[in-house]
């Protein structure tokens, strides 16, 4: 079992409309929450960063965390086609020797049409 | 968020050959860097922390007489392909962590081993 799980899609919606992206996690130890956004061919773009269950809204974005299920959510609004990538999950240990150490879900690929 | 730059972007070399890959840090002061790999349609993996002043620490299964990193100053860190062969063709990009924990990755390298 991968420590991290992240549905690969792909995803594909009309513009406008809501998006849902979701990973589990089985190691409690994941303390800090990324997600990330990636083009083809390009470096990951964080999006979000929580380190607390809860919700946290940037612009179109709400990253949401629920600790106790091992859950984590990115919702998009208002999609537009320049939304059309990969999105990784991504997440850390607090402290110690595995302190930054990003463990990624395996991406989900959206593509928002027209 | 922190910016982080790659280069070359892309290096194509011979089986056999050493390349080299720069990360720099260009707003920010590092003292701690990560080197990732990323395959064809696969989420990226840890290769190695990259500790300003110190000797790297290299993730289970990753070769550290083959993939040799130094990182120099707060800046910037190398990471040397040694002897390079077709299996190690793959996107290699590095990241800083800020104080608060939050990572940036650089545009990346794609490396092609003929």
């Amino acid at each position: 079992q991968k420590e991290v799980e992240q549905d690969p899609g792909p995803l594909s919606v009309p513009e406008g409309a809501i998006v849902s992206l979701n990973c589990t996690y089985s190691n409690s130890a994941f303390q800090y929450f990324m997600w990330y956004r990636q083009y083809s061919r390009k470096g990951p773009e964080l999006l979000m960063y929580t380190y607390s269950s809860g919700n946290k809204e940037d612009g179109r974005f709400t990253a949401q965390v629920d600790k106790s299920s091992k859950y984590i959510s990115l919702f998009i609004r208002d999609s537009q086609p320049s939304d059309s990538a990969t999105y990784l999950c991504a997440m850390s240990r607090a402290g110690g020797t595995s302190y930054g150490k990003l463990t990624f879900g395996q991406g989900t690929i959206l593509t928002v049409h027209p | 968020g922190a910016v982080v730059s790659q280069h070359p972007s892309w290096v194509i070399c011979k089986s056999g050959t050493s390349v080299k890959i720069e990360c720099r840090s260009l707003d920010f002061q590092a003292t701690t860097m990560f080197w990732y790999r990323q395959f064809p349609k696969q989420s990226l993996m840890l290769m190695a922390t990259s500790n300003e002043g110190s000797k790297a620490t290299y993730e289970q299964g990753v070769e550290k007489d083959k993939f040799l990193i130094n990182h120099a100053s707060l800046t910037l860190s190398t990471l040397t392909v040694t002897s390079a062969h077709p299996e190690d063709s793959s996107f290699y990009i590095c990241s800083i962590m800020t104080a608060f924990g939050e990572q940036y990755f650089g545009p990346g390298t794609r490396l092609t081993v003929t």
